[in-house]
């Protein structure tokens, strides 16, 4: 069964920590991606990676930066954690550039940030 | 500018019932693909359907389907025989043209009665 794995489901963190969400995907896909989701808005798109260490930013890249050393792995980095980042955070992965490309999911990341 | 909007934040429906979750879209591409997910208590992203912008006819996946109104910039989702697994948030998105990045709505809740 293909899956994107998430590494942490549950994360306490204090205001200022560096924070590192790992995400690694084991089909093979050529584009990553990093959403947040919070209520009543949806999810945001935060970054993605068409190809290793290529980047884009997404509409709200502030306060996040984003590392793919490798092909299946896909890292989004809080540089000094504040509370307005407490949120979930969903990890997802797709194989090529057409419409028609579906976007498989991890199981997400809750994030709380004291 | 809201690119996909979902009306209904909440929606209930008796179970073996069918419901109709609303979704409108915004865009001047000619080429576009809409979705829908499901994500329940558990968090995780399932893909549900797929509607093509140049699919004559409307996409159904088993008690899914989807109402494509082009002119109108709708894609509703509609689940026939609704079943109490069905309860879970719902979203709609879309990817314009070659882009990467998907645009999710603020996700309906779906709650089905026993």
């Amino acid at each position: 069964d293909v899956k994107v794995t998430q590494s942490s489901r549950y994360l306490v963190k204090r205001t200022g920590e560096k924070v590192f969400l790992e995400c690694v995907q084991d089909m093979d896909h050529e584009n990553m991606f990093w959403y947040r989701q919070d209520p009543g808005l949806g999810l945001r798109l935060i970054y993605f990676s068409y190809d290793v260490k290529m980047k884009e930013k997404g509409d709200i890249p502030e306060g996040y930066s984003v590392s793919r050393e490798k092909k299946e792995r896909f890292s989004l980095i809080l540089e000094s954690a504040s509370t307005n980042q407490t949120s979930m955070y969903l990890c997802a992965s797709s194989l090529g550039l057409s419409g028609a490309n579906v976007l498989t999911f991890g199981a997400g990341s809750r994030l709380t940030v004291l | 500018a809201q690119k996909i909007t979902q009306t209904q934040p909440g929606m209930f429906v008796q179970e073996k019932e069918a419901v109709t979750l609303d979704c409108t879209y915004d865009t001047s591409d000619q080429s576009y693909g809409l979705f829908w997910y499901k994500q329940p208590s558990s968090g995780e992203m399932i893909f549900l359907i797929y509607q093509g912008s140049y699919d004559e006819q409307n996409a159904t996946e088993g008690r899914y389907s989807l109402n494509f109104q082009k002119a109108r910039k709708s894609a509703n989702l509609v689940i026939s025989a609704s079943q109490l697994g069905d309860s879970a948030m719902y979203f709609c998105a879309m990817r314009e043209g070659l882009d990467n990045d998907m645009r999710f709505g603020a996700g309906t809740r779906l709650t089905v009665k026993p």
